[in-house]
């Protein structure tokens, strides 16, 4: 069966400093890759998503970048943290190609101080 | 674009019926979902269902989909404590594999 992971689960940092959440998927192979921050109005945003090692498209310009050095590993960073970056960050995997439904990890809450 | 709204809070009673609702703007909708998200977890796929259906029961889950109004809704049947969370609709079309997510129905069962 397939399990994504996320870390670190929370996370407080203060403005300025770099950024780096990774997410893990286990069981499947070539799954598309997505990163959503849900702030607290509850929606999500999508702010990264990727196709294939290597392959990034970007939903938001802002402070935050995406890598995906490996088949299921994704890497969310940033450079220069802002208190507006504190959120709680969900990645996500779905089947590619198939009924496009997708699958979350725990999720990271970052706090920005 | 393509839009998806929700009523943001439902509450009933424990034992009673809950009733989610959800519309969505894209006529190209291919697929359409409901998400659970408990507190400070990640989004949860309870079900999904194709354009071309008008429902799909499972367990205590009835989604009804009127694709001429372009409204799904969400019934849980016997509403426990445990069905307390946000639920998000979400839909995708053919050629985008990327789901539209509403902004989630927050639902209160109280006893």
């Amino acid at each position: 069966s397939q399990t994504i992971h996320q870390w670190p689960a929370t996370l407080v940092q203060p403005v300025g400093s770099p950024l780096s959440l990774e997410c893990t998927v286990e069981g499947t192979s070539n799954p598309n890759l997505y990163w959503y921050r849900q702030a607290a109005g509850r929606g999500l945003q999508l702010l990264f998503y990727s196709v294939g090692i290597g392959q990034i498209s970007s939903e938001v310009p802002q402070n935050l970048s995406a890598s995906r050095p490996q088949d299921r590993q994704f890497i969310l960073s940033s450079k220069k943290l802002l208190l507006s970056d504190s959120g709680f960050y969900l990645c996500a995997w779905s089947k590619s190609p198939g009924v496009y439904e997708q699958y979350f990890g725990p999720g990271t809450r970052l706090t920005v101080t | 674009g393509e839009d998806v709204e929700q009523s943001l809070f439902l509450s009933v009673r424990e034992g009673d019926s809950s009733v989610i609702n959800c519309t969505y703007t894209d006529s190209s909708s291919t697929y359409l979902y409901w998400y659970k998200q408990e507190p400070g977890a990640g989004l949860q796929l309870l079900t999904y269902i194709f354009s071309n259906m008008d429902m799909k029961q499972d367990q205590r889950l009835t989604v009804l989909l009127n694709k001429k109004d372009k409204h799904l809704s969400l019934r849980i049947a016997d509403t426990q404590t445990g069905d307390s969370a946000i639920y998000f609709c979400a839909e995708s079309s053919g050629g985008s594999y990327i789901p539209t997510f509403g902004r989630g129905t927050s639902l209160i069962v109280h006893p």
